[in-house]
């Protein structure tokens, strides 16, 4: 059973680079089967999706951010990461990572969110 | 981008009660469509997804149904620990997206 824990800076100052960590239990995150992604949700707002990084690590990103995201694996950790680079206020947010299936479209399981805030 | 609109944003409703709500997606999605719940504090969970199939381990009181572009979720009885934020999301192209979530509310 796949389980994800998300790691990483609380604060971030703006205009400087958000880098969250998932470590990924249960599974090989090189595997075939598994895509992996990142979704925030700003407190009290509803869910955004940001990124998708394939087992064949191809990347997809949400054209909103796409100038400043990336997304990478470290299969030699089973972790994957999320780095934000130019972060202002609209940044701050709970940032989830999650397996996405990509035979069906769904996210699950997800991390169980960490917020980063974006300070002056 | 496919947008995606929910209704209604809220529900207030009773234990026992039949809720529905509605997704609509902004083109067709054929049945490219997940549904979640959300509690306060918590990472979302998996209900529903291409439309109607039912996530392992969800009670079958949920039940999703539509395609096209319009889609919809039933709770058939609602328990005390159905009261929670809803989001649909559609799963046909990128970027993904989601709606922007029915609170569904102790009346």
């Amino acid at each position: 059973q796949l389980q994800l824990q998300e790691s990483g800076p609380g604060l971030v100052k703006s205009s400087e680079t958000l880098s969250l960590t998932c470590t990924v239990s249960g599974g090989s995150i090189s595997s075939s089967s598994y895509s992996w992604g990142w979704i925030r949700q700003p407190p009290g707002e509803g869910l955004e999706w940001i990124g998708i990084i394939s087992y064949s690590e191809d990347t997809y990103y949400n054209p909103s951010l796409k100038s400043r995201v990336t997304v990478s694996v470290d299969t030699s950790r089973n972790q994957f990461s999320l780095k934000l680079t130019s972060v202002t206020a609209a940044d701050t947010a709970v940032y989830h990572c999650v397996h996405w299936s990509m035979s069906a479209g769904w996210f699950d399981p997800w991390g169980q969110g960490t917020l980063v805030t974006v300070s002056s | 981008d496919i947008q995606m609109t929910q209704s209604p944003s809220s529900v207030s409703a009773s234990v026992g009660d039949r809720v529905t709500i509605t997704c609509r997606a902004s083109e067709a999605l054929s049945s490219w469509l997940v549904w979640y719940q959300q509690k306060p504090g918590k990472a979302p969970r998996l209900l529903i997804y291409l439309a109607s199939s039912l996530q392992s381990g969800v009670p079958s009181r949920f039940s999703g149904s539509g395609s096209g572009t319009d889609f919809t979720l039933t709770i058939s009885s609602l328990q005390p620990e159905d009261f929670a934020t809803y989001y649909c999301q559609q799963a046909k192209s990128f970027p993904l997206t989601f709606g922007g979530g029915t609170k569904v509310e102790i009346k």
